[in-house]
Parts: C-alpha cells; structure tokens; sequence
C-alpha cells in the first residue's frame, strides 16, 4: 500500500514560517491534499491539488509537491494555526485513498 | 449551505453490528463522491471507504473490507455505513465527507459521530 510520511510535529514562533512534509514515492505525480484539525473539530481543507486554495483560506497558506515530497507551508504563523495537519492523496494503484500520518503544529 | 450531519454512533459489543448515517444538505450525494473517514482516539485520520457519484463504484480500506459496507439513498440525500464483525480497535469518531474533483479532496466534513465498542 501507499505510505505517506509527515513529521510527527513542527514547532514555531509566532511572525515566523512553519513548513510541514509530506514524503511518498513519486508523489509529485499525484494531487496532494492538505486538511487542519484543531482539537475536538473536524478536519478542514486548506489546500487542495497541490497548491489551491479553497475560499477562505488565508494566503498565508501555501503548497507545493515535486519529485518526493510534498509541502505544506504557513508563513506569518499566528496562535490559531496551532492544529494537526494532514496531507493526503489518491493511489491509483490500489484504489484506496490515503492519509498522512500527521503532524502537529505548535506555535511557541 | 453545503452541511453533512453523521448520526448512528454509540455503544456496541464486539462482533456486534451498526450502522451510521450522513444526512446531506445544500447538495446531491448523486452529484459527488461520498467519504467515511474515522479517527481512533488520540490517532490520526484513516480512510475507510467511498461511493462514487455514479453510485456503483465503492472503494474500501484493506482494514474494513468485507466487514464494512457503504450505500446511499438518493431520495433521503443520505449516505450510510454498515458496520458488521465489530472489534475494539474500530472505537472512533466516524466522520462523512464530501468528495470535489474524484478522485480527489474531501469538503466538506461532517462533525463526526463516535462509535465505542466495548463488553
């Protein structure tokens, strides 16, 4: 099956920039998928297809995907991107869509 | 508004049998793919199952299938999951999702619903 490999956290300053991986195998051949889920809360979409940004999603969220690793940047961190951050694709090759093991963003 | 509400969850004995629904609103489950996604607690997301648009195309998770089956009623805008042979480690928050551009990214989510299985 299909591994998708995140660190299990990233820690920030407020004001500074927060850069989360997302490790498969030639995963720059597929659309990654980026989702925050803050404590108790269901999990949103903050980029789609690489690098899209779904309306109301701030621009401080960005996203790219090459060769094999996929990132997910926050610049200007603020205390409320504090969540867990999940990347996630589609694997053709078994039907079956994956998910990220997650990392949690800690704004210091 | 787009708005998806998960109902069904609660206490089941192991190898007992469930079923949650997903009521949609604001869209037609016939018109997109429709995800079950689960969290165990303290774990990340896990990818369980989805029903394309064209309402026969069902896709399932190595760790749930032949035990779980997704199903939707177009006239009710609802989507189902049936839960047979239920074991501890299926206790999660069981959320429904949306699907744009299958395959493709999951949105919305619903507010999850929570299965706890245990004697």
């Amino acid at each position: 099956s299909y591994v998708l490999t995140q660190p299990p956290s990233v820690s920030v300053a407020p004001g500074k920039t927060a850069t989360i991986t997302c490790g498969g195998a030639n995963i720059g051949s597929k659309s990654v998928h980026w989702y925050q889920q803050k404590p108790g809360q269901a999990p949103v979409l903050v980029i789609y297809s690489d690098s899209d940004r779904p309306s109301g999603i701030p621009d401080r969220f960005s996203g790219f995907n090459s060769e094999n690793t996929a990132t997910l940047t926050i610049s200007r961190v603020e205390a409320g991107d504090e969540a867990d951050y999940y990347c996630q694709v589609w694997a053709s090759r078994t039907d079956q869509y994956v998910f990220g093991s997650g990392t949690k963003v800690t704004v210091l | 508004q787009v708005h998806l509400v998960e109902s069904g969850g609660g206490v089941v004995q192991p190898g007992g049998s469930l079923r949650l629904s997903c009521a949609a609103s604001g869209f037609s489950v016939t018109n997109h793919g429709m995800h079950w996604v689960r969290q165990a607690p303290g774990k990340g997301l896990e990818w369980l199952a989805v029903l394309w648009y064209d309402g026969t195309t069902k896709y399932y998770a190595d760790s749930v299938q032949g035990r779980f089956s997704i199903s939707r009623d177009n006239s009710e805008n609802t989507l189902f999951l049936q839960m047979t042979s239920l074991r501890a480690d299926d206790t999660a928050v069981y959320y429904c999702a949306r699907e744009r551009g299958t395959p493709g990214w999951l949105d919305p989510w619903g507010q999850g619903t929570l299965v706890t299985v245990s004697s």
